[in-house]
């Protein structure tokens, strides 16, 4: 069955230093990847997408993925945080009929000034 | 109004009120889901519509009864709630045709049920 992973479920750091998210996929064929950012009380922004081709994607805000398919790993970075970037992460693949998302269970993400 | 709109944004019931949740996207999608959030677990998707019909239904209870009367608009009508149905009900949409499995959020109603 498809599943996703994200292993933290929460991280700390400080504003200015450097992000990476880890996310794992289950899924047998080639995936769609997501990555959306939920701030306190709203719904879901899509920050980038993996359908095929080039595996580092640009997202906005600042966000990169890449897509390794060897490690099953379609894990979000950025360079320099945001104390604007505190929020919850989840990544998701795309899997089965009638477009269904599976989610991870997310990663809260906390800057620190 | 642009993308995804739902409302009310925060509703308290009782356990034997009746109400009902709206979205509205405007989009131009073809496809409509509600999903459920609760703490500490991960996202339940609930129903999916395509082109007004439903082809995904979780394992749902009954008390929860969804209608699309057309692509644009989704409703969520509860009744007879519990208080583990206490949540953040979120509604998405989606047009495969402009990236598969693509799917935008509403800002969710947070249901409160006492």
């Amino acid at each position: 069955a498809q599943s996703v992973t994200q292993p933290d479920i929460h991280i700390t750091v400080s504003e200015g230093a450097s992000l990476e998210l880890r996310c794992n996929y289950s899924y047998g064929a080639t995936p769609y990847l997501f990555w959306y950012v939920q701030s306190p009380g709203q719904g879901l922004q899509l920050l980038l997408k993996y359908f095929s081709g080039d595996t580092l994607v640009q997202g906005i805000k600042g966000f990169e993925a890449e897509f390794k398919r060897s490690q099953s790993s379609f894990n979000l970075r950025k360079p320099s945080v945001h104390w604007s970037d505190a929020a919850e992460y989840f990544c998701a693949v795309g899997a089965g009929g009638y477009n269904k998302l599976i989610f991870g269970a997310g990663t809260r993400l906390a800057v620190h000034p | 109004e642009t993308g995804v709109t739902q409302t009310p944004r925060h509703l308290v019931m009782g356990m034997t009120n009746k109400k009902s949740l709206k979205c509205e996207q405007h989009l131009g999608h073809n496809a409509m889901y509600w999903y459920k959030q609760s703490a500490k677990k991960p996202l339940e998707l609930m129903f999916v519509y395509n082109f007004k019909e439903q082809t995904e239904n979780n394992s749902v209870p009954s008390r929860f009864s969804p209608e699309c009367p057309n692509s644009s608009h989704l409703f969520l009508h509860l009744h007879t709630l519990q208080p583990e149905d206490s949540a953040l009900y979120l509604c998405a949409s989606s047009q495969e045709q402009q990236g598969p499995y693509e799917q935008y959020f509403g800002p969710g109603t947070r249901l409160t049920v006492t």
